[in-house]
């Protein structure tokens, strides 16, 4: 059983497009987070949610908009897609008690 | 505000040498500290965490790191590098009361070479 899963793995769309992806985490955490590894590695945190609640939104587009229906799924839509937002998108839980993640496996977005 | 520095972009060591991946960090209160690892086109696996206590940490493939309060430092070590050891390595930083937020280091390439 995977952890935190996330759906697509890849994803390839033109500029314009609208895109989803899906995240899910059977550990029974309850809070999720997305974060964008550009083409250098960095990593940077977009967004939070505590148990359905957005507890983090950093400098992040308005293009993009977080979506959890539940505290074991955390959604992140893009519209309007840019050539800038391809990237690798990471999603990831934590407990309160642990402090650290437990990553997804990344989807790898390429805009064209 | 919260930040991890990781001045080196890559490290270079010999197979069956001791290695040392450096991290430093700058908060607001006491820091939970944490080194992850990163395989080419995978997500990121926890090594290690400093929470309290002891200030050599354990973890995961032989690792371990040394918390020095009065450094700002959490360097990553390993007695014996492995050629399957080669990896892209992040530090990490939260402090409580910040959301839980992980703030990463930019990265360490280590590559062990036979």
């Amino acid at each position: 059983d995977t952890a935190v899963s996330q759906t697509p793995k890849y994803l390839v769309t033109q500029m314009g497009n609208d895109k989803s992806i899906k995240c899910e985490q059977n550990l029974g955490h309850d809070t999720m987070y997305w974060y964008k590894q550009d083409s250098k590695k960095f990593l940077k945190i977009m967004f939070s949610y505590n148990n359905k609640e957005l507890i983090i939104n950093e400098t992040v587009p308005n293009r993009f908009s977080p979506k959890s229906p539940d505290k074991a799924h955390l959604n992140l839509h893009i519209n309007s897609l840019e050539l800038g937002d391809s990237a690798v998108y990471f999603c990831a839980s934590s407990d309160r008690m642990f402090g650290g993640y437990t990553f997804g496996s990344g989807t790898r977005l390429t805009v064209v | 505000a919260q930040s991890v520095a990781q001045p080196e972009d890559q490290v270079n060591v010999a197979e069956g040498n001791p290695l040392t991946v450096k991290c430093t960090y700058s908060v607001s209160g006491n820091p939970y500290l944490f080194w992850y690892v990163q395989y080419p086109n995978r997500g990121l696996q926890f090594l290690l965490k400093y929470i309290t206590g002891d200030n050599l940490v354990k973890g995961s493939y032989g690792f371990e790191a040394e918390f020095n309060k009065s450094q700002t430092s959490f360097h990553l070590k390993k007695p014996s590098a492995l050629v399957s050891d080669s990896a892209l390595y992040f530090c990490a930083v939260r402090v409580t009361g910040g959301g839980n937020k992980l703030t990463f280091g930019t990265g360490t390439q280590l590559k062990v070479e036979l």
